[in-house]
């Protein structure tokens, strides 16, 4: 099955700073990435995703690449805000349908 | 519209009681995922509905857990004689099709005694 690597598993910044969380997967089958934001107590939501037939997409400040050769997707987040503080969880999913969770990164931005 | 709605929010009980934790997914949605998350720790897959098609249990940790999707929208996870190691927050999450995004709900926080 799908394995996903996700690291740091905390990232510390300063306001202002760039964030970069990067994650690598196993199975070359897998389509779709997605990205979610969760902050404490809350539910997880979708900030961006990206499927394979695409190398980058922007939304605002954030951004994410895909490497498919390499297996490995990256989340960029530019002129980081204390809003932006949570934790993020990369996931991949292909034939199955059902997708594979990264175990999250804590991002803290320091106002 | 209505996002993917679960109660109850929060559940307390005693080690070795059945408890039943409900999802309301979002309407038209056909896909319907359960997920366990542990205090800190990223999200277990549990078991996937989509349609009318036998649900993938592939992730349910024991044959204590159990769950069913009655008419394609409303779904009920079930977990027997639970355990304290069963204490997390469960999720669902519904998509409106196969590998397109997932909504969630606000999760159960079980708490097993």
């Amino acid at each position: 099955g799908e394995n996903v690597e996700q690291h740091p598993s905390t990232l510390s910044v300063q306001e202002g700073d760039s964030a970069v969380i990067k994650c690598t997967y196993s199975d070359s089958a897998s389509n779709y990435f997605p990205w979610y934001k969760q902050e404490l107590g809350k539910r997880p939501q979708l900030i961006i995703d990206i499927r394979s037939n695409v190398g980058e997409k922007k939304d605002q400040r954030i951004a994410v690449t895909l490497n498919k050769t390499a297996k490995h997707f990256s989340l960029h987040i530019t002129e980081t805000q204390p809003e932006d503080s949570a934790v993020y969880f990369c996931a991949a999913s292909g034939g199955s349908y059902i997708p594979t969770f990264g175990r999250g990164t804590s991002l803290i931005v320091h106002p | 519209g209505a996002g993917v709605s679960q109660s109850p929010s929060n559940k307390v009980t005693e080690k070795g009681k059945d408890v039943e934790l409900r999802c309301d997914p979002i309407s038209g949605h056909t896909a319907l995922y359960w997920y366990r998350q542990s205090l800190g720790q990223g999200l277990e897959f549990l078991i996937y509905f989509q349609g009318n098609s036998a649900p993938d249990k592939s992730g349910l940790p024991s044959d204590r857990f159990s769950a069913e999707r009655t008419g394609g929208s409303v779904s009920t996870l079930t977990i027997q004689r639970t355990q304290q190691e069963d204490s997390a927050v469960y999720l669902c999450a519904s998509s409106f099709g196969r590998g397109e995004t997932q909504y969630f709900g606000p999760g159960t926080r079980l708490l097993v005694l």
